[in-house]
């Protein structure tokens, strides 16, 4: 399975856009990219997937480069609401083996 | 119906007792997961059931014990915990694996705490 390196924690303020990194050196051909969103005690919730280029979706941008060796989660204009912690996954196309790494704790100041 | 829905939302156990925690899902997923998650941690990984079998153990200490009766349910049976093993406990369940969107969704989680 590939392993991620996020940024431990990010500081924004409300109505800036947000962008979160993921590197993931040794993704798999068949790996997507899938990002998540924890708020304190509740389960994760899927926010994005892609496998190359761009993905958007009403919440959120993913961005992938040709090499696949990053992902770029972006947030357009964050709320207070959007403070949580996200985490980028790998998720090969036919594995159930769902891994979570550290994430990024995103705080969203007034 | 895009929920997995976990009972009890809390549980506190002595650490002589025996106790399950329930996981339920309609969405005719066939991959069904337990997670261990404790504060300021990530969710790691216990067991992993595709089409009611167990596929993946993570080397999870026998005292707990997992089972799938059938496609929409599974359990999580506690036996002799130990007070580090107090944590939110969260089941998931995704579509088999496959092109396409392949996202799990999480229930709310049990919060335990063994006494």
């Amino acid at each position: 399975l590939a392993k991620t390196t996020q940024p431990i924690s990010m500081d924004s303020y409300e109505g800036q856009e947000v962008n979160i990194t993921c590197s993931h050196n040794n993704i798999a051909t068949n790996d997507y990219i899938t990002w998540y969103q924890q708020f304190p005690s509740q389960g994760p919730r899927f926010i994005i997937q892609g496998y190359k280029t761009k993905v958007t979706n009403e919440v959120a941008s993913l961005f992938i480069p040709a090499d696949r060796k990053s992902s770029t989660l972006s947030l357009p204009r964050v709320s207070l609401s959007d403070t949580a912690v996200y985490y980028c996954l790998p998720r090969m196309d036919s594995s159930y083996k769902l891994i979570f790494g550290s994430g990024t704790r995103l705080l969203v100041r007034p | 119906d895009t929920e997995v829905t976990q009972t009890p939302k809390h549980l506190v156990m002595g650490m002589t007792n025996k106790k399950s925690l329930k996981c339920e899902q309609h969405m005719g997923h066939r991959a069904m997961y337990w997670y261990k998650q404790k504060a300021k941690k990530p969710p790691e990984l216990m067991f992993v059931y595709s089409y009611e079998k167990l596929s993946i153990n993570e080397s999870v200490p026998s005292r707990f014990s997992p089972e799938c009766p059938n496609s929409s349910l599974l359990n999580l049976h506690l036996h002799a915990l130990q007070p580090e093993d107090s944590a939110l406990y969260l089941c998931a369940s995704s579509q088999e694996g496959g092109r396409g969107r392949t996202e799990a969704f999480f229930g709310q989680g049990t919060r335990l705490t063994v006494v």
